[in-house]
């Protein structure tokens, strides 16, 4: 069974471009939360997901900032018109309704 | 804040030596976790204490936790180099309405010299 997986692992993008950061959650694992940890910083809870809905987004910032998690495919968090502040490592869990969190090795997106 | 704070913000141990951090939060949890992140990769999930434990164990791993205090502590037993990592303590609030939210602290990095 394959962990959580991420991609790109690492993501450049200048100041007024979009990032769209991929997760493929474990297999069986219905709920996927992303994380965003700035350096020098603890990971601060963005938005949680299940299948087709989002169920709290409330650590997410209301503008410029979108989570997807549609019935086929990988969980997508997008960010449009990214800025300087964006740049920080970005993780995504998976869980099948335990309490355990399995994570992902993160996206590292750097915004020049 | 609902976030977990650890203490120390660093440590550096000899080989050998136990390595104890501490974690104090501001609300009442349904559970901690501790997970460790090694430089540049994901977080990996240690141990869960559920808020009617009081101490756990895994391996080299030995965590409390006090709700009265507030507080939990990670004890790793003697230490390896392999062990040098950050370690974080996520805290599952019982005020968060849809449950398995998790809020971390910013960390203790831990170094383990050989």
């Amino acid at each position: 069974n394959a962990g959580v997986m991420q991609n790109p692992r690492h993501l450049v993008r200048r100041r007024g471009q979009e990032a769209r950061l991929r997760c493929s959650p474990m297999k069986g694992h219905s709920h996927v939360y992303w994380y965003r940890q700035l350096p020098e910083e603890g990971l601060k809870f963005m938005v949680y997901l299940q299948k087709e809905n989002i169920i709290d987004e409330s650590g997410m910032p209301k503008e410029r900032f979108s989570a997807e998690f549609p019935k086929e495919g990988p969980s997508i968090l997008r960010i449009q018109q990214v800025v300087r502040g964006d740049s920080a490592a970005y993780f995504c869990a998976s869980s099948p309704l335990a309490y355990e969190q399995y994570f992902g090795p993160g996206t590292r997106l750097t915004v020049t | 804040s609902q976030q977990g704070e650890e203490d120390p913000q660093a440590l550096s141990i000899q080989e050998g030596e136990n390595a104890t951090m501490n974690c104090s939060y501001k609300t009442s949890i349904n559970n901690l976790q501790w997970y460790r992140q090694n430089s540049g990769r994901g977080l990996v999930h240690l141990i869960l204490i559920r808020s009617n434990e009081r101490e756990k164990h895994s391996g080299r791993l030995r965590v409390t936790l006090d709700t009265s205090k507030k507080s939990s502590s990670l004890l790793i037993t003697a230490s390896r180099a392999a062990d040098t990592a950050s370690y974080f303590c996520a805290t599952d609030p019982t005020l968060t309405s849809t449950g398995n939210q998790f809020y971390f602290g910013t960390g203790t990095s831990l170094t383990v010299i050989p």
